[in-house]
């Protein structure tokens, strides 16, 4: 069964730090990973998507990695700003679960001014 | 465009109570989800819908069910509420294919029974 973790669980940063967010799986058998933003008492907004051949998306300030093989994926934030302080998930699509996703416990950011 | 739209945002049962929660899309998506967020979790999917006329078990459907007689609608239904169910819930919508599109999903609806 795939399993997704997040670490950190929590992550404080002051304003203008680069930061990293990981995520990892159990089962390199994945459509694509994708990477959302949740902020309180919203839902989710969809960051990037990496499919299974690539190995990095970019958009911004952000950009997503992949490495399969090994069962990994970051999320760089460039130059973090206050408006960066959210939840942070991560979604992989397993080969074998048709169009679900299994997801991550996420990591709660706070970019302090 | 309206995306994925989710009625009610808040809601409080009794225990015992029924309810159901609507989910509307209008990206003409065939594939439509319902997932459970609880507090610090990650999202764990309850039913799913690959098309109209046609619904199927995620990994936590005990307690619910669904429907999907239109493109547009997956309403999801609680019979006897539980305080276990009290969640946030999330509907999501997405293509099927290519295998590579992303989902879709709507602000969410804040269940507690007491």
């Amino acid at each position: 069964k795939q399993e997704v973790t997040q670490i950190p669980a929590a992550l404080s940063v002051p304003e203008g730090e680069n930061l990293v967010l990981n995520c990892s799986f159990t089962d390199s058998a994945i459509y694509n990973l994708q990477w959302f933003r949740q902020d309180p008492g919203k839902g989710l907004t969809s960051l990037l998507l990496i499919q299974s051949s690539q190995r990095e998306q970019t958009s911004g300030r952000l950009n997503a990695s992949l490495d399969k093989s090994s069962g990994r994926s970051t999320l760089y934030i460039a130059a973090s700003q206050p408006g960066d302080s959210a939840t942070y998930l991560c979604a992989v699509r397993p080969f074998n679960a048709g169009n679900m996703l299994t997801f991550g416990g996420g990591t709660r950011l706070m970019v302090k001014p | 465009n309206a995306g994925v739209t989710q009625t009610p945002k808040f809601r409080i049962l009794k225990i015992g109570q029924s309810m159901t929660l609507q989910c509307t899309q209008d990206m003409n998506h065939n594939y439509m989800y319902w997932y459970r967020q609880d507090p610090g979790m990650g999202l764990k999917l309850i039913y799913y819908s690959v098309g109209a006329g046609i619904t199927d078990k995620g990994e936590v459907p005990n307690g619910y069910n669904v429907s999907r007689s239109t493109t547009e609608d997956f309403p999801l239904r609680l019979e006897l509420a539980a305080p276990s169910q009290t969640s946030v819930y999330f509907c999501a919508s997405s293509y099927s294919l290519p295998p590579n599109y992303g989902y879709t999903f709507g602000s969410g609806t804040r269940l507690t029974v007491v």
